[in-house]
Parts: structure tokens; C-alpha cells; sequence
């Protein structure tokens, strides 16, 4: 069966980095795009961005460009992220999905008619703290 | 703010039906598919209905997606205690180049 576990909770200093995990099991690596979501306290998802299992190539929401990174290690079918210069707004719980659908970018755009996340990592909680 | 628009809470009592509206634009709802999650408290969220109005195996028919235009809503029938969560909608949006989701609509049943 499709499971993704991530790594467990974190807790840094602000300006420290962190790097978060997400390993998968019962399905071809490749054949799916990562995703990452975040949820801070009492608050709503936010999509953070993808990452082309193929390609290595990263895409990040407008409000994730910068100081975090997505990674692939496919030899053990694990995806990564990395946050640097932590902020105390950055306390969330970040879950990994994977994605159903395909994208596809043109012309400085991205466009999925059909794009959904049928699986998910139980999350892991990143508390920002001095 | 979220780019799609959900109310924050709705509620019914065991047995009644219950809807939850969401609202895009033209580059959302409008133009690709909506989903909707449900996170029960403390659990990652969970696929509850794909491309308006598909199932995924294992979720039960009480629930059902629509949408019309710009807006989709998701409905409860046969309402449960277990059902007593947060649900999200979402979409591809196709200016922002990515997925977008609702604020959040937290169900509780009286």
C-alpha cells in the first residue's frame, strides 16, 4: 500500500535551518509529482510547491520563493525540504503529498486542468522558537 | 486570504443534510476541476472528493461534490458524528500556476 512517512517534529531558533523528510513506499517513485502543503496553528492549508520526480525540477508557490528548497533522493525514494532562515511564522506543521495529474508550463505559466493529492504524510510539526 | 472563499463553519444536527459552498474566479473553479479534503482533528488531511463530483474508494456516497460556473459545493447527507472535521476545496489555478484552497470550513454536528 502507498504510504508516506515523514520525519519527526522540529524545534530551531529563528535564522537556524531545518531540513524536513518524507520517504514513500508501495509506488513507483518517479512516476508522481512531490508536493509540499503547509498549516500553521489553527490555520488553513497553503500549497508550497512541487517538485518533478524526473527532472529534479522545483516549482514553488510565490509566497515559498526563497528560503525553501525541494530535493529528491530517488535511490531511496525520499523526497526533502529544506527551510533556511527560519522565522518564527514559519511554526507549521508541513505535510508532503503526492499528486495526481499532470502539469504543464509554457510561456511562464503552469497549467493543470486536473491536479490533486491522493496521498499524504501524517506531517511534521516545525516550531520556530528563541 | 484565501484565494478560494469558504465559510468558516456550518453545522447540523445527526441525519440532516449539509452543504458547504466554495467560491473562485474565471482561473480556478472556473476553468479546471475542484477537490475537496477532509482533516479530521489532529490527522492529515484526506481526499474526500475528486474532479467535482468522483469518489475515491472508500468514501462513502453520503458525501457528494458539484459544481456550476465559478463554485462548487460539497454536501452531507445522513450526517454523522464522525463526520464532525475541517474541509477544504481546491483547485488548480491557472494564473496563479498552482493549487489553490479554500480558508477552511470547520463542520460541527449538534
Amino acid at each position: 500500500q502507498v504510504q508516506l512517512v515523514q520525519s519527526g517534529s522540529e524545534l530551531k531558533k529563528p535564522g537556524a535551518s531545518v531540513t524536513l523528510s518524507c520517504k514513500t513506499s508501495g509506488y513507483t517513485f518517479t512516476n508522481y509529482a512531490m508536493n509540499w502543503v503547509r498549516q500553521a496553528p489553527g490555520q488553513g492549508l497553503e500549497w508550497v510547491g512541487w517538485i518533478n520526480p524526473n527532472t529534479g525540477n522545483p516549482t514553488y508557490a510565490q509566497a515559498f520563493t526563497g528560503r525553501f528548497v525541494f530535493s529528491l533522493d530517488t535511490s531511496v525514494s525520499t523526497a526533502y525540504l529544506q527551510i533556511s532562515s527560519l522565522k518564527a511564522e514559519d511554526t507549521a506543521v508541513y505535510y508532503c503529498a503526492r499528486a495526481q495529474g499532470r502539469v504543464h508550463c509554457g510561456g511562464g505559466s503552469c497549467y493543470s486542468g486536473d491536479y490533486f493529492f491522493d496521498y499524504w504524510g501524517q506531517g511534521t510539526l516545525v516550531t520556530v522558537s528563541s | 486570504q484565501s484565494v478560494l472563499t469558504q465559510p468558516p463553519s456550518a453545522s447540523g444536527t445527526p441525519g440532516q443534510r449539509v452543504t458547504i459552498s466554495c467560491s473562485g474566479s474565471s482561473s480556478n473553479i472556473g476553468s479546471n476541476y475542484v477537490y475537496w479534503y477532509q482533516q479530521l482533528p489532529g490527522t492529515a488531511p484526506k481526499l474526500l472528493i475528486y474532479r467535482n463530483n468522483q469518489w475515491p474508494s472508500g468514501v462513502p456516497d453520503r458525501f457528494s461534490g458539484s459544481k456550476s460556473g465559478t463554485s462548487a459545493s460539497l454536501a452531507i447527507s445522513g450526517l454523522r458524528s464522525e463526520d464532525e472535521a475541517d474541509y477544504y476545496c481546491a483547485a488548480w489555478d491557472d494564473s496563479l500556476s498552482g493549487v489553490v484552497f479554500g480558508g477552511g470550513t470547520k463542520l460541527t454536528v449538534l
